[in-house]
């Protein structure tokens, strides 16, 4: 399975809305599908877990939603500590097999 | 909470084996983790490179399958990853995580540089 995210790179301001945008080649169990938060210098950080379910302690202005190809990553509103790249990552069962999306980038 | 500390950087000739390791706390060693390894090379995305599974099964991406192999000792504090017969493609930051729900990772290590170069 191929994950294409966009777009690219995403220009917004603090208190503005972003959606991330993560489409499947394949159908995907939502079950499988997680995002990611990365800065530079720092480990990746867990979101959002079966599409839809935030991580511990992620704030509540992170939302995941979608199903089967078509996935979506909204930050309802920015705040500075939000500029980042995004990555979604899905999981096969059989065999298992985790594959990341390219990335969104998330800048000021 | 779990904790993993990754090795510091390395240098690694080419053609040589990569060997990484990541020391891992704060797990109940009576629960059902999976145990994972990731790579960003400059400039790209995350790549996963293989997982090692609670019941000892490990997994690996298909591009890195014939070079690569993981494993945890035996007193499940040290999470290893050797690479054989590396190249300049090899050079990037390499993470360890963790999973508990399997199929997404929940904790992270501090990033390894690694530096393939003669």
């Amino acid at each position: 399975i191929v994950l294409t995210q966009s777009p690219g790179t995403l220009s917004l301001s603090p208190g503005e809305r972003a959606t991330l945008s993560c489409r499947a080649s394949q159908s995907v169990d939502k079950n499988y599908l997680a995002w990611y938060q990365h800065k530079p210098g720092q480990a990746p950080r867990l979101l959002i877990f079966g599409a839809s379910t935030r991580a511990s302690g992620i704030p509540d202005r992170f939302s995941g939603s979608g199903s089967g190809t078509d996935f979506a990553l909204t930050i309802s509103r920015l705040e500075p500590e939000d500029f980042a790249v995004y990555y979604c990552q899905q999981y096969r069962r059989a065999p298992p097999l985790f594959t990341f999306g390219p990335g969104t980038k998330v800048e000021i | 909470q779990v904790h993993l500390q990754g090795s510091g950087p390395r240098l690694v000739k080419p053609s040589e084996t990569l060997s990484l390791t990541c020391t891992v706390s704060g797990y109940s060693t009576s629960s059902s983790y999976y145990w994972g390894w990731i790579r960003q090379a400059p400039g790209k995305g995350l790549e996963w490179i293989g997982s090692l599974f609670h019941s000892g099964s490990t997994y690996f991406n298909s591009s890195l399958k014939s070079r690569v192999s993981i494993s945890l000792d035996t007193s499940k504090t040290q999470l290893s990853l050797n690479l054989t017969s590396v190249t300049a493609a090899d050079t990037a930051l390499y993470y360890c995580a963790c999973s508990t729900g399997w199929s997404y990772f929940d904790y992270w290590g501090q990033a390894t540089l690694v530096t393939v170069s003669s």
